[in-house]
């Protein structure tokens, strides 16, 4: 089985510092990583995946994210922060085999920007 | 590009009564999922079907009942609705490849159920 694991809820950060979002899996088998946003009422709009090949991945809205077997770890970035960043954040992982592919999603990050 | 679709957006059901929500895929897609993301949670797998079978089940009730039709798109039917059904439902799919390899998991915007 797969699991994710977001270590934190919230995470406060001011306008134009750096952020990192912490994503840690844990699973038997080969998986794929997602971070995944939702804005306030709103769906859910995929920032970056790894799938395979280069471990560090870079997004849309200048996210990226560095997969780390080793550390079982997958923790989304920006190195500055804007107000329309402020949203929820999904970890998820999945097979993406005909046998495994639901996702399976952290709790969420919250991340406020502050002015 | 074309998108998942989801319909309706917003559905204001009462208690005890149902409710269907469909699913376009994208088009070549042949899978469907549907995902459940109640208030402050996050989404949780419930069902899904490939090349209109059921593939996989996940935390879905015995009150909610889906299906794929001929043209791949969806329906979620949910009967006797509860509070705690007022959810955002989100549908996602994909296709299979020759290998079984799955491509292009997209999400849908979802259907915000709000049950009163």
């Amino acid at each position: 089985a797969q699991s994710v694991t977001q270590l934190d809820s919230q995470v406060p950060v001011f306008e134009e510092a750096p952020v990192e979002l912490r994503c840690n899996y844990s699973s038997s088998v080969s998986v794929y990583l997602f971070w995944y946003v939702q804005y306030p009422n709103q769906g859910l709009q995929l920032l970056l995946k790894y799938l395979s090949g280069s471990t560090l991945v870079k997004g849309i809205n200048g996210f990226e994210a560095e997969f780390n077997k080793s550390q079982t770890s997958f923790h989304l970035r920006k190195p500055s922060v804007h107000i329309s960043d402020t949203a929820e954040y999904f970890c998820a992982v999945t097979r993406l085999t005909n046998t495994g592919n639901q996702f399976y999603f952290g709790t969420g990050t919250s991340l406020t920007v502050i002015p | 590009a074309a998108g998942v679709i989801q319909s309706p957006r917003h559905l204001i059901k009462e208690k005890r009564e149902t409710a269907t929500l469909k699913c376009y895929p994208i088009p070549r897609h042949d899978t469907v999922y549907w995902y459940q993301q109640g208030p402050g949670q996050d989404p949780q797998f419930l069902i899904s079907f490939y090349e209109k079978m059921q593939s996989d089940k996940g935390s879905i009730p015995d009150r909610f009942s889906a299906q794929q039709f001929s043209d791949y798109h969806s329906e979620l039917n949910m009967s006797s609705l509860e509070l705690g059904d007022s959810a955002l439902y989100f549908c996602a799919s994909s296709r299979r490849d020759r290998a079984n390899e799955i491509y292009g998991y997209t999400f849908g915007s979802g259907t915000r159920l709000t049950v009163v």
